[in-house]
């Protein structure tokens, strides 16, 4: 099962900041949060990741909580193009083998 | 083009058929991985090979048949299939077995009736 909870879709303005919550409140200290998306008919692209602290990219900025219990995913001027599916995702490791457990994602539309 | 390919991108096949998938990366990557979205549902991890060698197999049915000749070429073998194993069937690719920035291909569509 997933690590990970997200609300099931989202709608943000055109030019407007998208952000994204993400809650995982199992997280264990050694595990680091992954942002995936989806673009329709294509598979997940990475985004960002991160432990402990803030991290910022050329696509999005990646929020997390002091007590790693949630974090949010920050798109600064979302584009049409950025519509797709968001998964929020914390690797799990398995007697050596990582994996990651997706869940259902957010489904962002971005509006005109 | 993300640096990993899949081919074919649609496939249609009967419950009785056996047909093949494919997946090339040139991108140096040493471990990569089977992946099933089916409608509406969460991609499902069903094997991971890493330096040629299945490191997971998620309790897949024998229908699914993965082969890893070399890092940069993984199969899937189809054979007996059921309908409702109709689903886009994911490819991806890492350096390292989990290390983050996973490359997906863009999926083969398959539909089995």
């Amino acid at each position: 099962d997933a690590k990970t909870t997200q609300p099931p879709s989202m709608d943000c303005a055109e030019g407007r900041a998208a952000n994204l919550p993400c809650n995982h409140s199992t997280i264990s200290g050694n595990e680091y949060v992954y942002w995936y998306r989806q673009i329709h008919s294509q598979g997940p692209q990475y985004i960002i990741h991160g432990l402990k602290n803030n991290e910022t990219n050329e696509m999005a900025s990646l929020i997390i909580t002091e007590d790693r219990k949630s974090s949010t995913l920050i798109l600064p001027h979302a584009t049409l193009r950025d519509t797709a599916v968001y998964y929020c995702i914390v690797r799990v490791d398995t007697s050596g083998t990582y994996k990651y457990i997706f869940g259902t994602g957010t489904r962002l539309k971005v509006l005109a | 083009e993300t640096g990993v390919t899949q081919t074919p991108r649609h496939l249609v096949m009967g419950m009785t058929n056996k047909k093949s998938l494919k997946c090339e990366q040139h991108l140096g990557h040493n471990a990569m991985y089977w992946y099933k979205q089916s409608a509406k549902k969460p991609l499902e991890l069903m094997f991971v090979y890493s330096l040629e060698e299945r490191v997971e197999n998620n309790s897949v049915p024998s229908r699914f048949s993965p082969e890893c000749p070399n890092s940069s070429h993984l199969f899937l073998h189809l054979h007996t299939l059921q309908p409702e194993d109709s689903a886009l069937y994911l490819c991806a690719s890492s350096q390292y077995q989990g290390s983050y920035g996973y490359t997906f291909g863009s999926g083969t569509r398959l539909t089995v009736v």
